[in-house]
């Protein structure tokens, strides 16, 4: 079954600081990639990449899939203390549209 | 948009109870639903997932079972609970199969 690793585990920044979330996955079934933002409750989705190369930008929060790394990147600039959350990586990988989660990266700023 | 909507959200239960889970979805017709897990607040596991009425996958081996009785229902249930059972169950809905899954909020349930 694939895999799907992001580092770091946890991270703490301070406000204004910039960024960068990994995501690394496996092939054997990839369609697309997804990024969520989870609070206290449901996961709430972020972006959806599914071709190399292209950026995906919301606000402050932007995203891109390098099929020939494997991997994807979450950049989040200017943070702020409200960014605080679990951000979570995760493979559709065959027809059913089944996810595969990573452990997630804790994400703290500090004011 | 959809949404979806889950109940309770928090439950505890003794060790041997039965349980069940509903989960409705808003906005959409024919989707894919699945049940989630999700243990000390990371990974979340899939459990089931479904394609239409009546049309159950089990990722896992385990105690809890579901059923989708209605388009837009997705129920899941357990006859006697485990210790084990304890966890964040999440409900997701997608459109299509590469389509994103947008969750409910989800129940916190404590088995004792």
């Amino acid at each position: 079954e694939d895999k799907v690793v992001q580092s770091p585990l946890s991270l703490v920044v301070h406000e204004g600081d910039t960024v960068t979330l990994n995501c690394s996955y496996e092939v054997t079934n990839f369609r697309s990639l997804l990024w969520y933002k989870q609070e206290k409750k449901a996961p709430t989705f972020l972006f959806m990449l599914t071709s190399s190369g292209i950026e995906k930008k919301s606000g402050r929060l932007s995203s891109i899939l390098d099929k020939k790394e494997l991997s994807s990147i979450l950049n989040i600039t200017a943070t702020q203390t409200g960014d605080s959350a679990i951000y979570l990586c995760a493979e559709i990988y065959n027809q059913g549209g089944k996810l595969i989660f990573g452990q997630g990266t804790e994400l703290s700023v500090k004011p | 948009s959809q949404t979806i909507h889950q109940w309770p959200a928090t439950l505890v239960q003794p060790v041997g109870s039965p349980l069940s889970l509903e989960c409705t979805v808003e906005g959409t017709s024919n989707p894919n639903l699945y049940w989630y897990r999700q243990a000390a607040g990371r990974g979340l596991q899939l459990l089931f997932y479904s394609v239409g009425i009546g049309q159950i996958s089990s990722e896992v081996p385990q105690n809890l079972s579901a059923s989708r009785p209605q388009d837009r229902q997705f129920i899941l249930s357990s006859k006697k609970l485990l210790l084990s059972d304890s966890g964040f169950y999440l409900c997701a809905s997608s459109r299509g199969p590469n389509q994103p899954q947008h969750f409910g909020d989800g129940t916190r349930l404590s088995i004792l």
